[in-house]
């Protein structure tokens, strides 16, 4: 059974700081690798998508690199602003069906 | 552009009643999800389905059941609620082509049971 753990399970940094996420998954042999965003009684949001063969993926301030031999993603937000404040979730999938984290909650202080 | 629509967002049942969640798609994807959601833990897949008129079991089926009997409708109904199904559900889609199998998910459903 997979099993995604993130650490920490919090974080709190000023405005401008660059955020680093980790995501640890148990199982190698997985199909992607997702990271979401979640605001505060809201649903997820896709941020990025990494295939198996890739290593990382980026979407302007976001990078998330994947390493499947150790079992992690690290998801990069450069620069950070308050409006990045939410929770962070990772999902792997061996295909469609995908194993969550219980997230990192993120708060940027201004 | 409607996405994943959920209904309703929040409910409170007492235990044994019963209710149906209903989840409703505009983006003719094939797949969709129910998962729920519990402090301090990921989200957990409960059924899913990857077409009109099949469903399958996924991590935490027991005391769910679901019908797709519209590709874009996917609906979890509860039959004898019971505290333990106190969480937060979310309805989630995607596409069957897997390199663009991002999972689009709605609002979500807020349930209590007393």
């Amino acid at each position: 059974k997979q099993e995604v753990t993130q650490i920490p399970a919090a974080l709190s940094v000023p405005e401008g700081e660059n955020l680093v996420l980790n995501c640890s998954f148990t199982d190698s042999a997985i199909y992607n690798l997702q990271w979401f965003r979640q605001d505060p009684g809201k649903g997820l949001t896709s941020l990025l998508l990494i295939q198996s063969s890739q290593r990382e993926q980026t979407s302007g301030r976001l990078n998330a690199s994947l390493d499947k031999s150790s079992g992690r993603s690290t998801l990069y937000i450069a620069a950070s602003q308050p409006g990045d404040s939410a929770t962070y979730l990772c999902a792997v999938g061996p295909d469609y069906k995908l194993s969550f984290g219980a997230g990192t909650t993120v708060t940027v202080r201004a | 552009n409607a996405g994943v629509t959920q209904t309703p967002k929040f409910r409170v049942l007492k235990t044994g009643q019963s209710m149906t969640l209903l989840c409703a798609q505009d983006m003719n994807h094939e797949y969709m999800y129910w998962y729920r959601q519990d402090p301090g833990m990921g989200l957990r897949l409960i059924h899913y389905s990857v077409g009109e008129g099949t469903t399958a079991k996924g991590e935490v089926p027991d005391g769910y059941n679901v019908s797709r009997l519209k590709k874009q409708n996917f609906l979890l109904g509860l039959e004898s609620a019971a505290p333990s199904q106190t969480s937060v559900y979310f309805c989630a889609s995607s596409s069957w082509d897997s390199t663009k199998n991002i999972q689009y998910f709605g609002a979500g459903t807020r349930l209590s049971v007393l």
